[in-house]
């Protein structure tokens, strides 16, 4: 299947904070790519839906401006999480579907902990 | 209601054991279900894959998807303490293009 690669794995900040998390397809082009959330012992909850070259679609509740997506290319999208806060802890995946491929489902990423104190 | 609902566990099975899991939705739109498993802190894995209802099979797993009674099933033969892990059901009315709708995901633990 498709490979999807997130940097960082594993992210610690001080509260008030910015930070990055990239998500890139490496061996297929992804025009659309998914950033889910994940809360200990719960499921994954879709945050929003990146385009390349278009803007995000975010799901209700999610705050564009808190969470700032860019997918400038074919194979990144980037998830900025803006002056984080301890609530905003948590576990982020994304995932891109494989155009042409052998399903039409999407292949996830490893996923980024996200801790700030 | 949840659109998708899926018991949390967990699981506790014996080694060798058969392993059914399962969710039920409500949205008769779905046709595409998907079984990933997720290891702890590591992103989902797919597993299974299954266009509108029937059954599909793949090593010591098949799917089963009854669209009548909006149900769908995986089963594990043999199971292996490597089996250890949660794993979600995942819909979508159209496909990987589109948004997946996750199941709780249960926690299974096979033991030696």
């Amino acid at each position: 299947g498709a490979v999807v690669s997130q940097h960082p794995s594993r992210v610690i900040c001080k509260s008030g904070t910015s930070v990055k998390i990239e998500c890139r397809s490496l061996d297929f082009q992804a025009t659309t790519m998914f950033w889910y959330r994940q809360f200990p012992k719960q499921s994954l909850m879709l945050m929003a839906t990146s385009n390349e070259g278009s803007k995000a679609t975010y799901e209700q509740g999610v705050e564009k401006d808190k969470f700032l997506i860019n997918h400038a290319s074919l194979t990144l999208s980037t998830l900025t999480v803006t002056s984080a806060h301890p609530e905003d802890s948590s576990f982020y995946i994304c995932s891109a579907p494989e155009r042409g491929g052998l399903t039409d489902t999407q292949y996830f990423g490893p996923g980024t902990r996200l801790t700030v104190l | 209601q949840k659109e998708v609902e899926q018991d949390p566990g967990p699981l506790s099975v014996p080694e060798g054991a058969i392993v059914s899991l399962n969710c039920t939705y409500s949205n008769s739109a779905f046709q595409y279900f998907m079984w990933y498993r997720q290891y702890s802190r590591k992103g989902p894995e797919l597993l299974m894959y299954t266009y509108s209802s029937g059954n599909k099979e793949d090593g010591r797993f098949t799917a089963q998807v009854d669209k009548s009674s909006k149900y769908i099933s995986l089963f594990i033969r043999d199971s292996q303490p490597s089996d250890s892990a949660t794993y979600l059901c995942a819909m979508s009315e159209d496909g990987g293009y589109n948004k997946l709708i996750f199941g709780a995901g249960t926690r299974l633990a096979v033991h030696p």
